[in-house]
């Protein structure tokens, strides 16, 4: 019972270098969104997806692409790492539309941009 | 500009006790409200969720309040016990999309 994967647990870059979060699940889920948590300010949506083929920007977007190629992934990538992209983000997929729907979150990835 | 706030950043209750943990909000559309518990190192979990045509939905200890005239809802833990210990997000959901939209949340910490 997988659920959602969210790899790696912990990295650091350099200002500058870019990366891919990565995120899968094994769940079937259409909806699956990213989400950075800052302290003092919750999660905060980054992008998300309402299915494969289709994204959407959230609140924060700046410096982060997506692209869902398949319903199980949706990576996440930062082309040129900055200090304020430094924070923990969590991948997060959903059943269905019903707005009650509970999502399902990863572990979260710790990220450090020096 | 935070259209889920959740003001009290901590709470720290006697085991045994009510919890009372608050969240405001400022987009009257939105249709369902949630709240998601979180330890460290871990993903938030799904607690409880409440839809905007009631006042009241109840989960074994865990109970949320709504009150739409002043875009407030609460949650309730009795009686609180040293597990529940984390930190809690109020969340409301907006449209078929799947998104959330969270406040800051609060950390509770049950005391033995």
């Amino acid at each position: 019972n997988a659920g959602v994967t969210q790899t790696p647990k912990f990295q650091v870059l350099k200002t500058g270098q870019s990366m891919t979060l990565q995120c899968a699940q094994d769940m079937n889920h259409e909806y699956m969104s990213w989400y950075r948590q800052d302290p003092g300010m919750g999660l905060r949506l980054i992008h998300y997806s309402v299915g494969a083929g289709i994204t959407d920007q959230g609140e924060v977007p700046n410096g982060y692409n997506v692209s869902r190629s398949t319903t199980e992934d949706f990576p996440l990538r930062l082309l040129s790492a900055a200090p304020s992209q430094t924070s923990v983000y969590f991948c997060a997929s959903t059943k269905d539309r019903g707005m009650n729907t509970e999502a399902f979150f990863g572990q979260g990835t710790r990220l450090t941009v020096v | 500009d935070q259209q889920v706030k959740q003001n009290s950043p901590s709470l720290s209750v006697q085991e045994g006790r009510i919890s009372i943990l608050n969240c405001d909000y400022t987009n009257s559309m939105f249709d369902y409200f949630l709240w998601y518990k979180k330890y460290p190192a871990e993903g938030p979990t799904f607690l409880i969720s409440i839809s905007s045509i009631k006042d009241k939905n109840e989960d074994g200890r865990f109970t949320v309040f709504l009150n739409k005239s002043a875009k407030h809802l609460s949650l309730h833990i009795v009686p609180s016990q040293p597990g529940d210990s984390a930190v809690y997000f109020c969340a409301e959901s907006t449209g078929n999309t799947g998104k959330l939209i969270f406040g800051q949340g609060t950390t509770l910490q049950v005391k033995p």
